[in-house]
């Protein structure tokens, strides 16, 4: 059935330092793409999407490309800041307009 | 306040009392939804409505009843609460476009059920 799949968390990293978070995907179809961040005390809120195989979505230094032939959208920043301390949830999109939410990644970014 | 908001952010109940969950959105979106969240679990979709009087069932809602009797509205009610359902709860809407997707998401309920 649907799913996404994300690496687990927590991620721990310094600040400066370059993110990876895995994400892959298993539906029907071409949906679209999407990564959403928490931060704490807060709802989700869009951070980039992708709609097509091989788009790009980039918001605030992140990016990730819709890679059609291995069902992924990894998320990647070069250089995280202490601000981007937060939950990274990697969704698509399943029909009626609802997601398909993975699991969540909280990433905790160290001065 | 324009956007979606949700009431109460904290609910303390007691198993087995009614509660009921306040979603306000003004933006006049179609879709609004309920998730719910665990760890471990991410966001799991509860109810999902495409328009006003027009809901449908998600992943997992069992021990919820939703309605949709004005499109900016969509309360969510928990009949006789358990302490399986302590969670932080979620609602979102949507824009009806096809393609879009794209959901905006009230700062949520934190529910114990004692």
């Amino acid at each position: 059935g649907n799913s996404v799949t994300q690496m687990e968390g927590p991620v721990t990293l310094s600040e400066e330092a370059f993110l990876t978070i895995n994400c892959t995907y298993t539906a029907t179809g071409y949906p679209s793409l999407f990564w959403y961040v928490q931060y704490p005390g807060e709802g989700l809120q869009l951070l980039l999407k992708a709609t097509k195989a091989d788009d790009k979505g980039s918001n605030k230094g992140f990016e990730a490309t819709y890679r059609k032939e291995t069902t992924s959208f990894h998320l990647e920043k070069g250089s995280v800041q202490v601000s981007d301390s937060a939950v990274y949830f990697c969704a698509f999109s399943g029909g009626y307009n609802k997601l398909i939410f993975g699991a969540g990644t909280r990433l905790a970014v160290h001065p | 306040d324009a956007g979606i908001t949700q009431s109460p952010r904290y609910k303390i109940t007691e198993t087995g009392r009614q509660v009921t969950l306040m979603c306000h959105q003004t933006w006049s979106h179609s879709y609004m939804f309920w998730y719910r969240q665990d760890l471990g679990h991410g966001l799991r979709l509860i109810y999902y409505s495409a328009a006003a009087d027009i809901t449908d069932k998600g992943e997992v809602p069992d021990g919820y009843v939703v309605s949709r009797s004005k499109t900016e509205n969509f309360p969510l009610t928990l009949e006789s609460a358990t302490r399986s359902q302590t969670s932080v709860y979620f609602c979102a809407s949507s824009e009806s476009q096809t393609g879009k997707n794209i959901q905006y998401f009230g700062a949520g309920t934190r529910l114990s059920v004692l």
